[in-house]
């Protein structure tokens, strides 16, 4: 089983409509969460922190569930340029960073 | 957040031979890191530099192959040696910023590496 675990899509949805993507991790010592966003032939780019308290920037909104072991990403009232392969990424220890494969998300017009 | 670039951006090599990739920060940073993303597939952590110290090589990568020099805390060097077919591959450095367990990383824009 993959440390950190994301359903690879792809979600095509319709301009406008919300989406939700989670993300599972193994490691109950994992400490630090994030989403990142990566555009086709481009580098990661972080898109939030994620807190335990949950976190929103906009129209993106990140919760963390300890008990279950799992992150979300909402997005609501999508854009075009919304489309991308959204990373899940989990820290271990001092500075061990482990990314999921990614979930791809299409916004059509 | 943190300023980084790559050299080159890309190249196509031929099979045995090296490329060592630059990478170099717009600010001092202890922790520098190497991943490996190949082809539809997510990030691979190759080895962290710190200044000063031997690069730390996580599993299934050793110094030999992918050596890595770490001169100051602006720069950082990657050489992938010996190169096949299978180490075609985009080369991402990043850095850590903010507080140990809690910091982000920030990407470079990549090296995209293609071996004939």
């Amino acid at each position: 089983r993959k440390e950190v675990e994301q359903d690879p899509g792809p979600f095509n949805v319709p301009e406008g409509a919300t989406v939700a993507f989670n993300c599972t991790y193994s490691n109950s010592a994992s400490q630090s969460f994030f989403w990142y966003r990566q555009d086709c032939r481009k580098e990661p780019k972080l898109l939030m922190s994620v807190y335990s308290s949950g976190n929103e920037d906009g129209r993106f909104t990140a919760q963390l569930n300890r008990a279950s072991q799992y992150i979300s990403l909402l997005i609501r009232d999508s854009k075009l340029s919304d489309s991308a392969t959204y990373l899940c990424v989990v820290t271990r220890g001092t500075y061990k960073y482990i990314f999921g494969t990614g979930t791809r998300l299409k916004v059509l017009a | 957040s943190a300023v980084i670039s790559q050299k080159p951006s890309r190249d196509i090599c031929q099979r045995g031979t090296s490329l060592t990739i630059q990478c170099q920060v717009d600010s001092q940073v202890t922790m520098m890191f190497w991943y490996r993303q190949q082809p539809g597939q997510s990030l691979t952590l190759i080895a962290t530099a710190n200044q000063g110290s031997e690069a730390t090589y996580e599993s299934g990568f050793v110094i030999d192959k992918f050596p890595i020099s770490r001169p100051n805390l602006t720069f950082s060097t990657l050489t992938v040696s010996n190169m096949s077919p299978e180490d075609s591959s985009i080369y991402l450095c990043s850095v850590a910023l903010g507080q140990a367990n809690t910091d982000t990383q920030y990407f470079g824009p990549g090296t995209r590496l293609t071996v004939l």
